[in-house]
């Protein structure tokens, strides 16, 4: 079976903060990880894939297999950053895609 | 350009009664997902098809919802009857094919069953 944990329901962060979403997973094979974006009154879009290792708006994340996580981290929030956060996992192979609870992130000016 | 167009964007209606989801894919794509979205959580996958050919269906309530996907295009979802937990956010999505994950999402269609 597939789960992600998303601890942190609400986050708030100042502007020029360091910022990170937490996220954890399980899953017995090998995992692809993602991170979803919504902003306000937008569509959920894709944030960023842990395949690519990029970095889309100042953020990162790193899968890390031996804690099973993947969590969202920015060195300067800024306040265009508030919106409500997905983790998801797929599974090799597998087309599903599982989200986690969310966690919105608000940016304090 | 990847997406989806969904309708509605809102419907209330009463209890037992019917109600049906569209989704419109914008350009072609193979995999099209219905997803719930409760208030306070993630996106919970319904079904996923593959072209016409509903590969997971196994989170569809089949008492009372049904899906389509006419020509491995358009898709339909539909509830009958509906009853007040069904009251959430219906999103629609494709996926691209080569790239497992990356799904492009419609703006949902919320419904509040009264």
């Amino acid at each position: 079976a597939q789960r992600v944990t998303q601890p942190e329901k609400l986050l708030s962060v100042f502007k020029g903060a360091p910022v990170e979403l937490k996220c954890n997973y399980s899953y017995s094979g090998s995992p692809e990880l993602f991170w979803y974006v919504q902003y306000s009154r937008q569509r959920l879009q894709l944030l960023l894939r842990h395949i690519s290792r990029e970095s889309i708006k100042g953020f990162t994340a790193d899968l890390n297999k031996g804690e099973t996580s993947f969590h969202l981290k920015k060195p300067f929030a800024q306040e265009e950053d508030s919106a409500m956060y997905y983790c998801a996992l797929s599974g090799s192979g597998n087309e599903k895609l599982t989200f986690g609870t969310g966690t919105r992130l608000t940016i304090i000016p | 350009e990847a997406g989806v167009v969904q309708s509605p964007r809102y419907k209330i209606i009463e209890k037992k009664q019917p109600v049906a989801f569209w989704c419109n894919p914008i350009s072609g794509h193979n995999t099209l997902y219905w997803y719930l979205q409760n208030l306070g959580q993630g996106p919970e996958l319904l079904i996923r098809y593959e072209n016409e050919e509903a590969v997971d269906d196994s989170q569809l309530p089949k008492d009372r919802f049904s899906a389509e996907r006419l020509k491995g295009v358009d898709s339909t979802l539909k509830i009958q009857p509906a009853e007040l937990g069904d009251s959430a956010v219906y999103l629609c999505a494709v996926g691209d094919g080569g790239v497992a994950g990356e799904l492009f999402f419609g703006e949902g269609s919320r419904l509040t069953v009264l």
